[in-house]
């Protein structure tokens, strides 16, 4: 069955970068794309970027040059790294995939900025 | 920037009762997609393409629209559908939100 996992490191420093991996299953990578999704409590659902099936990405302009998305296809894992945290960035972050719609999402991960 | 914005923010709504939540988009998007948020939990995906229902979702709700309003129909609330409801626009960069609407039962 189709399982998406995010894990991260709950709490980071401002300033610093935030590196989450959604690890999936049940599926290819190679077949899906891969949306990343935050909700804060300051602006709500916020769409991140995304890696599409065949590795290129896109990404929010909101997050400028602070973030990066890339993928191990062998290890069926996902990767979200954001640089320049700030309290702001506090929320949950999610991966989900993506044929037609977002059909499978992971549990999230909460992350935590502070000092 | 596509803004969505979503009415009500909150409401009520009795057993039985017909709800209709609506999502007005700031540009003209080709479809609207919603998804269904209980506290805790990831949002679920509920409706895409504008009116098709995702796997496992009672044939109670619809959706429809075109253009810049969209919107989510329950025939009949029941009260496993009190969440918080959002819809998005994937029709331009940046994908965008709404800010939710939250259904209570009453």
């Amino acid at each position: 069955q189709v399982q998406l996992k995010e894990t991260g490191p709950g709490l980071v420093q401002p300033t610093q970068t935030l590196s989450i991996t959604c690890t999936v299953s049940g599926f290819s990578l190679t077949s899906y794309y891969m949306q990343w999704v935050r909700q804060t409590p300051g602006k709500g659902l916020e769409w991140m970027g995304f890696i599409r099936s065949g590795g290129s990405t896109e990404y929010n302009s909101e997050f400028k040059s602070r973030l990066s998305i890339s993928r191990d296809t062998s290890k069926n894992q996902v990767f979200l790294k954001m640089n320049s945290l700030k309290t702001e960035d506090t929320g949950v972050y999610y991966c989900a995939r993506d044929w037609d719609h977002f059909d499978y999402w992971g549990q999230g991960v909460m992350v935590t900025v502070s000092s | 920037e596509i803004v969505l914005t979503q009415s009500p923010t909150t409401m009520a709504a009795s057993p039985g009762e017909k709800v209709t939540i609506t999502c007005r988009a700031s540009s003209s998007v080709s479809y609207m997609h919603w998804f269904q948020q209980k506290s805790g939990t990831s949002p679920k995906p509920w409706i895409y393409d504008t009116s098709k229902l995702a796997s496992g979702v009672p044939d109670r709700f619809s959706g429809s629209g075109s253009g810049t309003s969209y919107s989510l129909t329950i025939s009949s609330m029941e009260a496993e559908d009190a969440a918080t409801y959002y819809c998005l626009q994937r029709s331009s960069y940046p994908l965008t939100f709404g800010s939710g609407t939250k259904l209570e039962i009453k």
